[in-house]
């Protein structure tokens, strides 16, 4: 079966750096998105990955290694409104995105 | 500016009732989907169209049937609702249909089944 794992929470500090993990296993792979989703809103694109390596974007870098089948966003001088849940999503052979359950961030002061 | 619009927001419906939610974009993206979203799980597919005419099952399709009859509308049925089917229903379109394909999501219609 097709699989995507994330941590289900993470707590960190305003100003301070946090890395969200996500490891697949998927039938083929054509990408790996990350989006953010702010509480009652919807999900907003951040990154595409389709090769290995680091994408950077401003305060959001995000990393692939298909051959680990591993990503990481990493989200830099944090900002209160960072707090989100961060979606990992890839797409597999027939071009589907399969979605992880997604990271809740919540950033203190 | 073009956007993706879901109605109604929210909805109370009552078991066995068929209940339609409604999605415009007016990006004019080929490729439209539904999810939902429930706590725990991933987003997932309930239908999807890449044109006018094509409609495609999803990894949860039972009970919910789309139509495409123009580029901008995909309403999404339940034909008769159940308990199981309350959730958060996000509907989004994107312009190709492989590769770099980023959705984008309307506000979302939050469905109660009592």
């Amino acid at each position: 079966g097709q699989n995507i794992d994330q941590p289900t929470e993470m707590t960190a500090t305003e100003g301070a750096i946090v890395q969200i993990n996500c490891t697949y296993q998927t039938s083929g792979f054509n990408g790996l998105f990350w989006y953010q989703q702010h509480a009652g809103e919807a999900p907003t694109f951040l990154s595409y990955n389709v090769l290995d390596g680091l994408e950077e974007k401003g305060r959001f870098s995000s990393f692939l290694s298909r051959s680990k089948g591993y990503s990481y966003l990493l989200l830099k001088e944090l900002q209160m409104k960072d707090s989100a849940s961060y979606l990992c999503a890839v797409l597999d052979s027939n071009y589907q995105l399969i979605w992880g359950a997604g990271t809740k961030l919540i950033i203190k002061p | 500016d073009a956007e993706i619009t879901q109605s109604p927001r929210h909805k109370i419906t009552e078991t066995g009732r068929q209940v339609t939610l409604a999605c415009h974009q007016t990006w004019n993206h080929n490729n439209m989907f539904w999810y939902r979203q429930d706590l725990g799980h991933g987003l997932r597919l309930i239908h999807y169209s890449y044109g006018v005419q094509d409609t495609n099952k999803g990894e949860v399709s039972d009970g919910y049937s789309v139509s495409r009859s123009n580029t901008e509308d995909l309403p999404l049925t339940l034909e008769s609702a159940a308990s199981s089917q309350t959730s958060v229903y996000f509907c989004a379109s994107s312009v190709t249909s492989g590769g770099y394909n980023e959705q984008f999501f309307g506000p979302g219609t939050r469905l109660t089944v009592l």
